[in-house]
């Protein structure tokens, strides 16, 4: 268990609402990535910071999304005027590095966009 | 074309049965290969991951076959506790970090 948690667990908005969402890894980890996952489908890479540094950014990502990680430890996403698509489970993992790296979940916050 | 496809099942087999799914994927550059299990609204979680020579943990097979593109899960004896979600998970050249997972293959075992 890697020790990853996500919170809230549970996010419902209104449309137009802005929404944050906090990720914190346990581990010494110095990798950390977002995910969205939708029904039916496998999760989908929107970001990962090495450290602090935002290293990667996919095209899912769009200006109404951002991401941080201030201090190389815990890291927010937020969206801002969400829209009903937007509504989908936020996935964090945490990995270590590394050809082989291997990526550990936490239990993700699913948003319900009204 | 997806990066990475599975057949969504579900698989519906009794318990004990032997049940395999493959996984493709379309680039050839890809290096690393995971199957990751979801059990119904929790995360995924690491099964194994999927080394040349092909691995096993237990009950389960991973094999990865480069010249056709595609891993292979086989899970033997299977358990009810088995009923989960499996991901298939590739990690391309190109970028270090990023896995591309497939939509899952659904798995039922039945008693």
């Amino acid at each position: 268990d890697t020790g990853v948690s996500q919170d809230p667990r549970h996010k419902i908005t209104k449309r137009g609402q802005n929404v944050t969402f906090r990720c914190d890894p346990i581990s010494e980890h110095n990798r950390l990535y977002w995910y969205r996952q939708t029904l039916g489908q496998g999760p989908e890479f929107l970001t990962y910071f090495q450290n602090e540094a935002q290293l990667e950014k996919s095209r899912l990502l769009s200006d109404r999304f951002s991401a941080e990680r201030p201090k190389g430890s815990f890291s927010t996403l937020e969206i801002q005027r969400t829209e009903q698509g937007d509504s989908a489970m936020y996935l964090c993992a945490e990995g270590a590095g590394g050809p082989q790296e291997t990526q550990y979940f936490g239990p993700g916050t699913r948003l319900l966009v009204l | 074309r997806k990066e990475v496809e599975q057949d969504p099942g579900p698989f519906n087999v009794p318990e004990g049965a032997t049940v395999a799914f493959n996984c493709t994927y379309s680039n050839s550059a890809s290096q690393s290969f995971f199957w990751y299990r979801q059990d119904c609204r929790k995360e995924p979680k690491l099964l194994m991951s999927v080394y040349s020579s092909g691995n096993e943990d237990g009950r389960f097979t991973a094999q990865l076959n480069r010249a056709s593109q595609y891993i292979s899960l086989l899970i033997r004896d299977s358990k009810l506790s088995d009923s989960a979600t499996y991901l298939c998970a590739v990690r391309a050249y190109s970028s270090a970090s990023k896995i591309i997972f497939g939509s899952g293959t659904r798995l039922s075992i039945r008693p």
